[in-house]
């Protein structure tokens, strides 16, 4: 069956210090992969999306992911964390053959010391 | 432009009761998605809409919940006789192709059932 790994439920870093959240995935083929941010009290935004192609993916603030076929993973980072994105974040697997149903993650809590 | 909405954003009912829950999707885009977010499960797919196709509904919890989406456009998500259990953030996604994958949430109707 498939599913998503976030080993993580919540890390801290400091301001400015680099950030990597990590995500495995099983799934039987090349698979749609996406990363989801959510604040307290919000929706989920969209952070990046790999479909094929180039496997380092950049996204929205600064954000960026690597696709590793071999590991199953799809790991997040940022070189410079700011204090506004402590949120929770989110890992996710669309299953093509299923129209491109979500299958999340369990999230990690990122929370930034000043 | 403008994004998805949900109303209402928050529903306390009593138990037994039923509750309709809304979500009007990106104007143009064909294919809508409910999730459910709760503590205890994280989140999950519930039902699926592809343009005029028979809906997915593979992820209901229950015959208790229903689906239904009115001219290719907004959707309404159904409960009868809630219980506590359904206590939870339902989230509605978009997406402009099936092909893409891609989808954009809208903030969510976070339901309390006493």
């Amino acid at each position: 069956a498939q599913s998503v790994t976030q080993p993580d439920i919540h890390i801290t870093v400091s301001e400015g210090a680099s950030l990597e959240l990590r995500c495995n995935y099983s799934y039987g083929a090349t698979p749609y992969l996406f990363w989801y941010v959510q604040s307290p009290g919000q929706g989920l935004q969209l952070l990046l999306k790999y479909f094929s192609g180039d496997t380092l993916v950049q996204g929205i603030k600064g954000f960026e992911a690597e696709f590793k076929r071999s590991q199953s993973s799809f790991n997040l980072r940022k070189p410079s964390v700011h204090w506004s994105d402590a949120a929770e974040y989110f890992c996710a697997v669309g299953l093509m053959e299923y129209g491109n149903k979500l299958v999340f993650g369990a999230g990690t809590i990122l929370r930034v010391k000043s | 432009g403008a994004g998805v909405s949900q109303s209402p954003s928050n529903k306390v009912t009593e138990k037994g009761k039923d509750v309709e829950l809304r979500c009007d999707p990106i104007s143009g885009h064909t294919a809508l998605y409910w999730y459910r977010q709760s503590l205890g499960q994280g989140l999950e797919f519930l039902i699926y809409f592809q343009g005029n196709s028979a809906p997915d509904k593979s992820g209901l919890p229950s015959d208790r919940f229903s689906a239904e989406r009115t001219g290719g456009s907004v959707s309404t998500l159904t409960i009868q006789r809630t219980q506590q259990e359904d206590s939870a953030v339902y989230l509605c996604a978009s997406s402009p192709r099936r092909e893409t994958g891609t989808q954009y949430f809208g903030p969510g109707t976070r339901l309390l059932v006493l």
